[in-house]
């Protein structure tokens, strides 16, 4: 069965330093899609980046990129240059390309900038 | 372009009521899909539609139902409410092609059942 382990439950991190958040993944499916999101309290969910899982390079969109490491199934968020405005639920997901738009998501990681 | 847009934004219900949650996906998209938030059990996928048509489904009882229109919007209906409906229920909408990487999410309907 298709699973995401979001091991850290909170992190602090300081205002204008990188932050990594950690996603494991488990599937048996060689296709497949990776998927985080931002979620401020207001409940909505944002859409950060995405990575294959036949791409060769990390994705990269802005401050963000995916530390994709396909024989350890992991997919870590990279924030850099940390905003007080990245204070949020960060949920890593999968999709498993056979089943449409399902997707299966982490426990989430809270994040905390301070100044 | 506008985003994915969920009616109402906030409901409060009693017990053994029914409701109905509305969604409209970005234009374009063709697949709807529905996922209930609880601090308890966190983002839980309930169903897909594509295409008028239920494509996926999660593991909920039957209870929980949805629809897709001829436009791609989307309702899901909850009948019989339990206090463990309280969630917050958010839909997402993605191209008709199941390898795209585009899966946009609403702003929620935060439903609360006293």
């Amino acid at each position: 069965a298709q699973k995401i382990t979001q091991t850290q439950p909170g992190m602090f991190v300081r205002e204008k330093e990188a932050v990594t958040l950690d996603c494991t993944y488990d599937t048996s499916d060689p296709s497949y899609g990776l998927f985080w999101y931002k979620q401020p309290s207001s409940g909505e969910m944002i859409f950060l980046i995405y990575q294959g899982s036949y791409d060769q390079q990390n994705a990269t969109e802005g401050r963000y990129s995916l530390n994709f490491q396909k024989a350890r199934k992991s997919a870590n968020l990279v924030i850099s240059a940390s905003q007080l405005g990245d204070s949020a639920m960060y949920f890593c997901a999968m999709r498993d390309t056979l089943e449409g738009g399902k997707l299966i998501f982490g426990q989430g990681t809270e994040l905390s900038v301070k100044p | 372009k506008a985003g994915v847009t969920q009616t109402p934004r906030y409901l409060i219900k009693t017990r053994g009521q029914q409701v109905t949650l509305s969604c409209s996906p970005i234009s374009g998209h063709r697949s709807v899909s529905w996922y209930q938030q609880t601090p308890g059990q966190g983002l839980q996928f309930l169903f897909e539609y594509f295409s008028e048509t239920q494509r996926n489904k999660g593991n909920f009882p039957g209870r929980f139902s949805g629809r897709q229109f001829s436009n791609s919007r989307s309702e899901m209906n909850v009948s019989t409410l339990e206090l463990g409906d309280s969630a917050l229920y958010l839909c997402a909408s993605s191209p008709w092609d199941r390898g795209q990487n585009e899966q946009f999410f609403g702003p929620g309907t935060r439903l609360t059942v006293l």
